[in-house]
């Protein structure tokens, strides 16, 4: 089983530029969540996702956009990316009640 | 807002000794309570989980857990520590079952273990 994937696993931006990370579960899990981990704040809620065509924002979305076309992916779109948004960046995904599954990260370095 | 404080920063241990690590939540109803360990580079694997009934929960690699209503505690215990233990340690909590995907962190305890 692959679980949860999240490509890239590092990447190195410049202010301004965008990208996307990617998030894929093979689980078929209907709940998919982002979270962004820094130094000594624990995780927080970026966005997440009770279906497919559903999204809503967490505790920390500024910055960040999402979408849920489909019940595999849950790709986390940055517009225009700021050093602030430095971090190491965590999907996850579950069966509604039930504890979700982390993908392994993606370190994000902004410059 | 729900709110989690883990009060221990980093723990050192020796291996084959007894670990508690502490998490208080503040809630003004029971939440959904769930402990994960991280190791370095890695993601974050569920050790347990307390949704309802015994508030003695049983996790993997021996790790327990104990929901205290009255003290708005969730600290986990291990009876004996092993070097592979060494990781860090997240409490998190949700409202219900049905927003299992909007945790709450506390801001973890890294576990050293000493030979």
């Amino acid at each position: 089983n692959a679980g949860v994937t999240q490509t890239p696993k590092f990447q190195v931006l410049k202010t301004g530029q965008s990208m996307t990370l990617q998030c894929a579960q093979d689980m078929n899990h209907e709940y998919m969540s982002w979270y962004r981990q820094d130094p000594g704040m624990g995780l927080r809620l970026i966005h997440y996702s009770v279906g497919a065509g559903i999204t809503d924002q967490g505790e920390v979305p500024n910055g960040y956009n999402v979408s849920r076309s489909t019940t595999e992916d849950f790709p986390l779109r940055l517009l225009s990316a700021a050093p602030s948004q430095t971090s190491v960046y965590f999907c996850a995904s579950s069966y509604p009640g039930q504890p979700q599954h982390f993908g392994d990260g993606t370190r994000l370095s902004i410059l | 807002a729900q709110s989690v404080t883990q009060p221990d920063i980093h723990i050192t241990v020796s291996e084959g000794a007894s670990l508690e690590l502490r998490c208080n939540y503040s809630y003004g109803a029971t939440p959904y309570l769930f402990w994960y360990v991280q190791s370095p580079g890695q993601g974050l694997q569920l050790l347990l989980k307390y949704f309802s009934g015994d508030t003695l929960v049983q996790g993997i690699k021996g790790f327990e857990a104990e929901f205290k209503r009255s003290q708005s505690s969730f600290n986990l215990r291990k009876p004996s520590v092993h070097w592979s233990d060494a990781a860090e340690y997240f409490c998190a909590v949700a409202l219900n079952t049905g927003t299992a995907s909007k945790l709450t962190f506390g801001t973890g305890t890294r576990l050293q273990v000493t030979l």
